[in-house]
Parts: C-alpha cells; structure tokens; sequence
C-alpha cells in the first residue's frame, strides 16, 4: 500500500509560477525523498529531507517537513518549461525500498 | 552510457509466456530493486536484493521472481505472463540503505502482455 500521497494529483500554471505540491504520510520515517518522472522515463532523485530537518533547499527547489502532521511540500520556484513532468514522494523507514505515493503531475503552460 | 541499464526497453508478449527482463548497473551498489508502475498508483515495490545472497519479497512479489546472479546483474521473471502484469517496470540500485541514501533508477521496461 501506498505510504505518501501527493496533492494535487495534477498541477497547470503558467510559465514563471511557482508550483507547490503536497505529500502526506502515514507512519514514522527516517527520511522522506522527492524524485520527478518525465514521461515515460526513469525516476530521477531530487532531494532528501531527513526527518530531524524541516526545510531544506536546492536551486530552485524548496521542501519542507512536517513530522507532526505527517506532510512535506515541494515548492518549484519560477518555473520553466522543462519542469513538465511527473513528482513523487518517497519514504523511507525500514531496512526495505523506498515507498511512493502516487505523484503530482505538473505541467507547465508555455 | 547510462549507469543502471534495463534490457528490454519494449517488450510484447502473449498469456502463459515466461519473460525475463534483465538489469545490469555500473555503480557498484550492493543494493538493487525491482519496481512495477501502473498509471495513476505510483510505484510498487517486487523484489529487492541486498546483496548476491539476500533476496527479499516486496510489496507485490505474486507472480515474479528474481535472480541475483552478481552484484551488478538482478534480472526479473515472470513465469507466466497474465495480461494484469501489463505495466512499466523499473530497476533501481542503491549504494546506502534506503534510509539514508537515494535510488538511481534505470529508464524502464514497459511489458504488455495480450
């Protein structure tokens, strides 16, 4: 069964948005991972938040946890064309894979 | 060259059929999975391996089985292909537990099965 659940489940704005998606969870983690799909491609990783953390940063991207209501956002700041794909929440708690949620498809409107 | 390579990237096949798809990484990684995607759920976990002599069941391991035949090789199985196992399938391998580390996934077999 799914662990994470993105929110929306689709996403359309116009090219400079920002684009924030939700994920939220069920059980205790140890870290949670957000990795983007372009159509029909592998998944790509994008970043880690360790759950003693509650933001962190890389280029244009921004997440957040939140531990006590089980929920992380990916914040996409001024976003590009090529930002159009797929996003999903990942955990990690045991010593088994990864668990996805069911992904935010973003499209980004030229 | 890409550094986890999933062969074949296509594959049609009929009921009853047994198909193997195949998984090589150059990352050394003692860890490897084998994830099935379906539109719309997101991605389930099969099998994974921790090492040539650790073989683990995952989420949905009815159906499949898997072989480590060495650390860069974990191929998948499927003894008798039912249309329900139409999907996209991807390896992945990791070089730390999956706790504390990311998964480096090869660019998918999509498997249909009439």
């Amino acid at each position: 069964s799914q662990q994470g659940e993105e929110d929306p489940q689709a996403l359309s704005i116009q090219e400079g948005e920002n684009a924030t998606m939700n994920c939220s969870y069920k059980t205790s983690i140890n870290n949670l991972q957000w990795y983007r799909q372009n159509s029909g491609r592998g998944l790509v990783h994008l970043i880690l938040i360790r759950s003693n953390e509650r933001e962190k940063h890389s280029g244009r991207l921004r997440v957040t946890l939140d531990t006590s209501k089980k929920s992380s956002s990916l914040l996409i700041t001024a976003s590009r064309a090529a930002d159009t794909a797929s996003y999903f929440c990942a955990t990690g708690g045991g010593a088994d894979g990864l668990t996805f949620g069911k992904g935010t498809h973003l499209i980004i409107q030229p | 060259d890409a550094d986890v390579t999933q062969t074949p990237r296509n594959r049609i096949t009929k009921t009853g059929k047994r198909i193997m798809l195949e998984c090589s990484q150059t990352k050394g990684h003692d860890r490897m999975y084998w994830y099935r995607q379906d539109p719309g759920l997101g991605l389930r976990l099969i099998y994974y391996s921790f090492d040539v002599k650790d073989i683990n069941k995952g989420e949905i391991s009815d159906g499949y089985s898997v072989s480590r035949q060495a650390q860069a090789k974990f191929s998948l199985s499927l003894e008798s292909a039912i249309p329900n196992q139409t999907a996209l399938y991807f390896c992945a391998t990791s070089g730390l537990a999956v706790n504390t580390g990311e998964l480096f996934f090869g660019e998918g077999s999509r498997l249909t099965v009439l």
